[in-house]
């Protein structure tokens, strides 16, 4: 069971580069989620979705783009790429009590960290 | 959703007890408190969640008054690798999202 995996784990970018990364789960998860946590900062919610073909902005979405066409995966992409994004970006997924999880224990995958020159 | 306020960091040393106090004075009434643990270079771990009164699992306690605009999270004789971030959420069961504050940072000295 490998939970949410993340890809690449390092990535560099010019800017002005376009690139997506890739976030999948394995747990049959309803809910999936993109962070960013800048150095010494909380996370902050970028975009959610709440099941397949549903997705929605959180509180930093402006420069990211996502899309929910299969349960298990939810790419985000960055459709221009600006040194404020250098960051690290965490997804996470969350199923239903129904399935032995309180709906508010999220599961993290390890972070991708991005650096925009 | 509630907004929550803890303290920037702590300090601490091997073997003691460990509380963190979170506030959260305009919590709903359908709101869970629930807090996260991030090591350095992970993702947020889930630790544990209440609503009313105390919850204490293998990992920690949370005590909860009754009045609820706060919550203390105990982390009972600590070591090094409790070193990490601890984050404080209110969180509604019609919520589709978690929003995640700035965090306690704890420091456990040997």
């Amino acid at each position: 069971n490998a939970g949410v995996t993340q890809t690449p784990k390092f990535q560099v970018l010019k800017t002005g580069q376009s690139m997506t990364l890739q976030c999948a789960q394995d747990m049959n998860h309803e809910y999936m989620s993109w962070y960013r946590q800048d150095p010494g900062m909380g996370l902050r919610l970028i975009h959610y979705s709440v099941g397949a073909g549903i997705t929605d902005q959180g509180e930093v979405p402006n420069g990211y783009n996502v899309s929910r066409s299969t349960t298990e995966d939810f790419p985000l992409r960055l459709l221009s790429a600006a040194p404020s994004q250098t960051s690290v970006y965490f997804c996470a997924s969350r199923g239903n009590r129904d399935r032995g999880h309180m709906k508010t224990e999220a599961f993290f995958g390890q972070g991708t960290r991005l650096t925009v020159v | 959703l509630a907004k929550t306020t803890q303290p920037i960091s702590m300090d601490s040393y091997e073997g003691q007890e460990v509380n963190i106090t979170c506030s959260h004075n305009n919590i709903a009434t359908n709101d869970y408190i629930t807090w996260y643990q991030q090591f350095p270079s992970q993702g947020p771990r889930f630790i544990i969640q209440g609503y009313k009164t105390k919850v204490t699992n293998e990992v920690a306690s949370l005590f909860i008054p009754a009045d609820r605009k706060s919550s203390t999270l105990s982390l009972p004789r600590v070591s090094l690798s409790d070193t990490a971030v601890y984050y404080c959420l209110c969180w509604k069961d019609s919520s589709y999202k978690l929003i995640f504050g700035s965090g306690t940072r704890l420091l456990v000295r040997p």
